[in-house]
């Protein structure tokens, strides 16, 4: 069964407007991962943060974890229509069987 | 670097016929994955190994096959192509125990009729 669930499904905001998605997760973490996959590509591995970690930052990325609520947030600022894709939480407990979310569709409109 | 590659890109296969996935990846990481992706199911894992020789069941195994016999190659096969199996498939390799981020190829997407 998926560990992860994205939250929303889809989302569609106007340039500009930064975006929010959450995820959730069943068993406990060494650490979360986000992923974007543009339509027809592979993933592509956008910020990890550890279970010590509560925020973390990269360019126009912030992410949060809860682990007390096994949970976590990734905002884009500042969206641009080249943001447009989808976006998975990954999480790991070991070296071994990453799991992913089922993802949220991001359609950012010019 | 080219990275993590996958071949073919698209495959038509009729019920029963057999066929291998082929992944390479040319950066030395130890760890690969095969993933397959459904609609609305994201990305579920099928078979992964933690270095030549040594190979391991993930979420989804049935109906697939996987070897390494090198570091860079992590072959699967599809022993009896079922409709079930119509998917897109994506290897992924990774060499950071800490971090597990994983680097994807750009997939295989598969038809069974």
């Amino acid at each position: 069964s998926q560990q992860g669930e994205e939250d929303p499904q889809a989302l569609s905001i106007q340039e500009g407007e930064n975006a929010t998605m959450n995820c959730s997760y069943k068993t406990s973490i060494n650490n979360l991962q986000w992923y974007r996959q543009n339509s027809g590509r592979g993933l592509v591995h956008l910020i990890l943060i550890r279970s010590n970690e509560r925020e973390k930052h990269s360019g126009r990325l912030r992410v949060t974890l809860d682990t007390s609520k096994k949970s976590s947030s990734l905002l884009i600022t500042a969206s641009r229509a080249a943001d447009t894709a989808s976006y998975f939480c990954a999480t790991g407990r070991s070296y071994q069987k990453v799991t992913f979310g089922t993802g949220t569709k991001l359609q950012v409109i010019p | 670097n080219a990275g993590v590659t996958q071949t073919p890109k698209f495959q038509v296969l009729k019920t029963g016929q057999s066929m291998t996935l082929q992944c390479a990846q040319d950066m030395n990481h130890e760890y690969m994955s095969w993933y397959r992706q459904d609609p609305g199911m994201g990305l579920r894992l099928i078979h992964y190994s933690v270095g030549a020789g040594i190979t391991d069941q993930g979420e989804v195994p049935n109906g697939y096959n996987v070897s390494r016999s090198t570091t860079e190659d992590f072959p699967l096969r599809l022993l009896s192509a079922a409709p079930s199996q119509t998917s897109v498939y994506f290897c992924a390799s990774s060499t950071d125990r800490d971090t597990e981020t994983q680097y994807f190829g750009p997939g295989t997407r598969l038809l069974v009729l």
